[in-house]
Parts: structure tokens; C-alpha cells; sequence
């Protein structure tokens, strides 16, 4: 079956860094997002994945390993606004996105 | 300007009603989806049309239909609706359905069956 799994909840401190990890199990595989989605709104695309390695796009960074059907999502200097789900949602080989539940993060200052 | 709008954002209706949820988007794009969110936050594809042909259609509900009259709009209506019903559903648009093309999605309507 497909699986994906992240941690439920995660919290920092405002300035740190944090890593949000996510294992996934696909049929097949054609990349990786990663999406934010603050309490109550929409959820918004923060990066794509196909290829190993890291992709880094100002404060966020996404790291993608296929062989071991790993991602995580590297957040720096750490701000309140940054409180919110972070959802990982690989493509699958039938063009299908498979979402997981998130991880909530939860700032403190 | 409003790239993915849903209404309503808040709908509380009873048992058994029948209700729409209207989707437009002003991107362009040609493939346009609904999602509910559950209680859980799972975000599950229920719907997706590209060109006004439906090419994904999830184990939901036959209460559940999309209605496309062009390629920039994507209602949702639901027949009899259930207790479990009540979720978020977004709707959302991409340009193609391929890997990789960004999702945008409308603010959610909050959906909840009493």
C-alpha cells in the first residue's frame, strides 16, 4: 500500500532550525512536495522534488533521497509566522499525489 | 485578485439537504480538483477535470457529483448529505496534471452537517 509517514508535532524555538522529516512508500515515484498550510487556510506549495539532493529556496530547504524514500524540509532562522502544517505529498507512477496527515509546528519565542 | 475562489467559506446545513459549493479560477489553468480535508487533516482527492473531462474519480459517493460548465469553473454538489460529511473541501487548479505542476488552492470551504 501507500504510506506516508511524518511526525505529528514538532516544536522549536523562534531563531533555531528544524527538520521535518518524511518516510514514504509509493507505487512507483515522480517527486515530492512540500506544502505549508497555516491553522484555517489553504495550503500553499513551498517546493518540488524529482531529483536527489538538496534544493534550498531562501529560509526553506527540501532534501529528497529516492533510494530510501526520504525527504525532509529544512526550516532556518526560525520566525513566529513560520507556525503552521507542513505536508509532504510524493507522486506515485500513476500521476497520483499522495498527501500525509503534516506535521503540525509549533514556534515558541 | 483572488487566484483559486471557493463559496461558500461556511456552510452548516442539516441532515439530508442538498447543497453546492462553487469553485472558479483565474489562472488559466486547464485541470481543476476538489479535495476534502478531514478531521485528521488528510487532504484526499475526490475529483479532478482537465479540459471538462473528469480523469480522476475516487471511491466517493455517487451523492458527490462535479459539475464543470467551462474550464475555469468546478462546482461541487452534494445530494443527501451525511453527518460525515462534514469537512473542509478545497478546491484547487494546476496548468496539466503531469508531477511537478504547482496545485493552487481556493481558502476551503468549511462544511459541517448537523
Amino acid at each position: 500500500g501507500q504510506n506516508i509517514d511524518q511526525p505529528t508535532e514538532m516544536t522549536a524555538t523562534e531563531g533555531a532550525i528544524v527538520q521535518i522529516n518524511c518516510t514514504y512508500q509509493t507505487s512507483g515515484f515522480n517527486g515530492l512536495f512540500w506544502y505549508q498550510q497555516h491553522a484555517g487556510e489553504a495550503p500553499t506549495f513551498l517546493s518540488y522534488n524529482v531529483l536527489d539532493g538538496l534544493e534550498e529556496k531562501g529560509r526553506f530547504s527540501s532534501f529528497l533521497s529516492r533510494s530510501k524514500g526520504y525527504s525532509y524540509l529544512l526550516l532556518k532562522e526560525l520566525q513566529m509566522k513560520d507556525s503552521a502544517s507542513y505536508l509532504c505529498a510524493p507522486w506515485d507512477s500513476n500521476y497520483q499525489l499522495i498527501w500525509g496527515a503534516g506535521t503540525k509546528l509549533i514556534i515558541k519565542p | 485578485d483572488t487566484a483559486v475562489s471557493q463559496t461558500p467559506k461556511y456552510l452548516v446545513t442539516q441532515m439530508g439537504n442538498d447543497k453546492s459549493i462553487k469553485c472558479e479560477q483565474n489562472l488559466g489553468h486547464d485541470t481543476m480538483y476538489w479535495y476534502k480535508q478531514d478531521s485528521k487533516k488528510f487532504l484526499k482527492i475526490m475529483f479532478s477535470y482537465n479540459n471538462k473531462e473528469l480523469i480522476i474519480n475516487e471511491t466517493v459517493p455517487n451523492r458527490f457529483s462535479p459539475k464543470s460548465p467551462d474550464k475555469a469553473h468546478l462546482n461541487l454538489h452534494i445530494n443527501s448529505l451525511e453527518l460525515g460529511d462534514s469537512a473542509v473541501y478545497f478546491c484547487a487548479s494546476s496548468h496539466g496534471d503531469n508531477p511537478g505542476n504547482t496545485i493552487y488552492f481556493g481558502e476551503g470551504s468549511w462544511l459541517t452537517v448537523v
